[in-house]
């Protein structure tokens, strides 16, 4: 069972370079959702979508975009990095219903120099 | 401002020893507390927890919440080495879709043998 796969794993970048994230899921869950994980920050919320077409800004959107074409997939974009983006990013999806579980992706370390 | 505090930030014990991990919240629109483990990389569900009182039990995990003081404690008896891990408390709003969560910074437990 694959759950919510993340790619890649580790990547460096230069200032002002931009790279997607990937993030595929295979138990057709609606919402999907990109967190950043900082060191004394806890788990922040970047963006959100609740299903194919449908994406919104969570807590610290700026910097980075999003698109939900497809119920499986949600790559997260970074535009232009910056080095306030080194982190580590955790995708993670969600099944219908009040359950308050996340299925999280293994994470993707970023670097940006 | 909504937050969650976790404490003791960090804790080591022996094997078979048994653990309290504290969580207090202060979290408008609460809805739930929730319970996850992150061992070296993605964040794993426990528990969810909306009622006063009411014990969630798995193995020798179980976690309480209490709502008129805002807490929740989550508790590990005969802990062993995989135990080992960052535990992390989350307070869920009622925020329409987004399942917003308001995370700790986690109680990272190393269990010795």
């Amino acid at each position: 069972n694959a759950g919510v796969t993340q790619t890649p794993k580790f990547q460096v970048l230069k200032t002002g370079q931009s790279m997607t994230l990937q993030c595929a899921q295979d138990m057709n869950h609606e919402y999907m959702s990109w967190y950043r994980q900082d060191p004394g920050m806890g788990l922040r919320l970047i963006h959100y979508s609740v299903g194919a077409g449908i994406t919104d800004q969570g807590e610290v959107p700026n910097g980075y975009n999003v698109s939900r074409s497809t119920t499986e997939d949600f790559p997260l974009r970074l535009l232009s990095a910056a080095p306030s983006q080194t982190s580590v990013y955790f995708c993670a999806s969600s099944p219908p219903g009040d359950t308050g579980e996340l299925f999280f992706g293994e994470g993707s370390r970023l670097t940006v120099l | 401002e909504d937050k969650v505090v976790q404490s003791p930030l960090s804790l080591v014990v022996h094997e078979g020893d048994t653990v309290t991990l504290n969580c207090s919240y202060e979290v408008t629109n609460f809805r739930s507390l929730l319970w996850y483990k992150q061992e070296k990389k993605a964040p794993t569900f426990l528990f969810m927890l909306t009622s006063s009182g009411i014990e969630k039990k798995s193995g020798r995990l179980s976690s309480i919440l209490d709502k008129k003081e805002l807490f929740s404690i989550l508790n590990i008896t005969a802990t062993q080495t995989g135990d080992s891990a960052v535990y992390l408390c989350a307070g869920g709003l009622n925020a329409g879709n987004n399942r917003k969560l308001i995370w700790g910074l986690g109680t990272s437990l190393a269990v010795n043998p």
